[in-house]
C-alpha cells in the first residue's frame, strides 16, 4: 500500500452521465496529482493542486472538473464524455516545498494510488 | 517516441540472471529521476530515486545509475525474480518543470523461468 487510495477501481459510464472519482492520501502531503494513463501514451499528467490551489491545468478538456476540498482529498468529476478518454486514471501525492525558509525538505516523489479504470460507452 | 501498449518495448530474462532496463531522456537540465514499476491492475510503484549530483545509486536489489553527459538512465536488477515481472518507467523532473515529471513510455520486463 502507498499510503494512496482510490474509488471506485472501475467505473463504466455511458456519455451522457454524469459521475465522479475520488482519491485520499494519507501521508501527509501538500501536493495532489491527476494522471490519465491509455493504452498507447505515456503518463500524462492533467492537473495539480498544491496546498489546495490548482496550479497547472494540462490542456484537458472540460468535461473533467478536479475539486481539491483539503489536502487529503482530490476528486475528478466527470461528464459527458467521449469513448477516447476510456483510460486508468491515476491519482498521485507528494510532498513539495513550504517555503526556503520552512525547513520542510521537499521529497519530490510522487506517490500514486491504484488507479481507476474508467471505460466510457 | 516509442508509445505503451503495442509498441511497448519487452526485456525477457531469465529468472536469477540480472536485468538491465534503460531509458534516455530529452531535457539537460534534468535534475531529479525516478524509476517506477508498475505490475498489472495496479497504480506505479517507487523503486529508486537519483539525483542529477550522483552517478549511482543502490537499493535492495537495484541499481540506478545516471549518465548525464548522454542523458541515459538505466535500471540494474539484480537475481531477477518472477515478482519482478512489470512495467518499468523512469521519470525525470527539472526546475522548470515545475511539478510536472516527465515519464517515459516504459519497458515490459518479462522473467522466463
Amino acid at each position: 500500500e502507498t499510503g494512496v487510495t482510490q474509488t471506485p477501481r472501475h467505473l463504466v459510464m455511458g456519455m451522457t452521465n454524469k459521475k465522479s472519482l475520488k482519491c485520499e492520501q494519507h501521508l501527509g502531503h501538500n501536493a495532489m496529482y491527476w494522471y490519465k494513463q491509455s493504452a498507447k501514451k505515456p503518463l500524462e499528467l492533467m492537473f495539480v493542486y498544491n496546498f489546495k490551489e490548482q496550479t497547472e491545468n494540462n490542456s484537458v478538456p472540460s468535461r473533467f472538473s478536479p475539486e481539491c476540498p483539503n489536502s487529503s482529498h482530490l476528486f475528478l468529476h466527470l461528464h459527458t464524455l467521449q469513448p477516447e478518454d476510456s483510460a486508468l486514471y491515476l491519482c498521485a501525492s507528494s510532498q513539495e516545498e513550504l517555503g526556503k525558509t520552512s525547513g520542510v525538505r521537499a521529497e519530490y516523489t510522487q506517490y500514486f494510488g491504484p488507479g481507476t479504470r474508467l471505460t466510457v460507452l | 517516441g516509442e508509445s505503451v501498449g503495442l509498441h511497448l518495448p519487452t526485456l525477457s530474462v531469465q529468472e536469477g540472471d540480472n536485468s538491465i532496463i534503460n531509458c534516455a531522456y530529452s531535457n539537460s537540465a534534468s535534475d531529479y529521476f525516478i524509476w517506477y514499476k508498475q505490475e498489472s491492475g495496479k497504480g506505479p510503484q517507487f523503486i529508486i530515486d537519483i539525483r542529477s549530483n550522483m552517478d549511482k545509486r543502490q537499493g535492495q536489489r537495484v541499481t540506478v545509475l545516471l549518465n548525464k553527459t548522454v542523458k541515459h538512465l538505466s535500471l540494474q536488477i539484480a537475481a531477477t525474480q518472477p515478482g519482478d515481472s512489470a512495467v518499468y518507467f523512469c521519470a525525470e523532473k527539472a526546475e522548470n518543470y515545475g511539478q510536472n515529471f516527465v515519464f517515459g513510455p516504459g519497458t515490459r520486463l518479462s522473467v522466463l523461468p
